[in-house]
């Protein structure tokens, strides 16, 4: 049972526009969101959060907007770069709980 | 700035054997976990040690064990391998106090594991 839902396993975005990865999660004890960055034979990078209690955080190229009632979130780069090209994965903790529940990760390819 | 290491990088053991995992956090880290990532999967999370004690456990097997170390490094003992547990099993740390909230976690590089 998959709580944490990333439908597109790949996008393809052409550089300098907006790239924009999707993320559902079904735990409504989720109080963290936060989203991975990886590349290659390295490990996940932090990238940005948002806590529940709000709706957007922004950082510099990006930004992730949370929806709670419809229990989704988004995370928004823009403008795209080559360097971005990567998996990202959307994750959640809560419950008290350590662990963090990863969603399986979308392939993002920046086109020059 | 020193980061998750992680050891050995890959390891290949044939089925019914043992495997051990090392990883060393970043310094002043407290707070240790690890996660298993197979094929096409996502990161699973196993288990976590804070201060040398185990502060939360996932969906690690009953043929794993693991520990945190006085130095804070820990271990992931790994026993009568099966062909499934063949993974990329990556270690990550945190300073537990200034991670509560925000779940932020620097993780090593990954030893990849293959049961043959």
């Amino acid at each position: 049972d998959q709580q944490v839902k990333q439908n597109s396993p790949s996008l393809s975005v052409q550089e300098g526009r907006i790239s924009i990865l999707n993320c559902d999660y079904t735990n409504s004890m989720f109080d963290y969101f936060l989203w991975y960055k990886k590349y290659p034979a390295e490990g996940p990078t932090f990238l940005i959060s948002i806590s529940s209690i709000k709706d957007k955080n922004e950082d510099g190229r990006f930004t992730v907007f949370l929806n709670k009632s419809a229990k989704h979130l988004s995370l928004h780069i823009v403008p795209s770069q080559p360097g971005d090209s990567a998996v990202y994965f959307c994750a959640a903790k809560g419950g008290g709980a350590d662990g963090l529940t990863f969603g399986k990760g979308t392939h993002l390819i920046i086109q020059p | 700035a020193a980061g998750v290491i992680q050891s050995p990088r890959h390891l290949i053991k044939e089925k019914r054997e043992t495997a051990t995992l090392k990883c060393y956090p970043i310094p002043r880290h407290d707070t240790v976990y690890w996660y298993q990532q197979g094929p096409g999967q996502d990161p699973q999370f196993l288990i976590s040690f804070y201060e040398k004690m185990q502060s939360d456990k996932g969906s690690i097997p009953d043929r794993f064990s693991a520990q945190q170390f006085s130095d804070y490094h820990s271990e992931l003992n790994m026993s009568s391998l099966e062909l499934g547990d063949s993974a990329l099993y990556f270690c990550a740390s945190s300073y537990f106090r200034l991670n509560l909230n925000t779940g932020e976690l620097f993780f090593g590089e990954g030893s990849r594991l293959t049961v043959l």
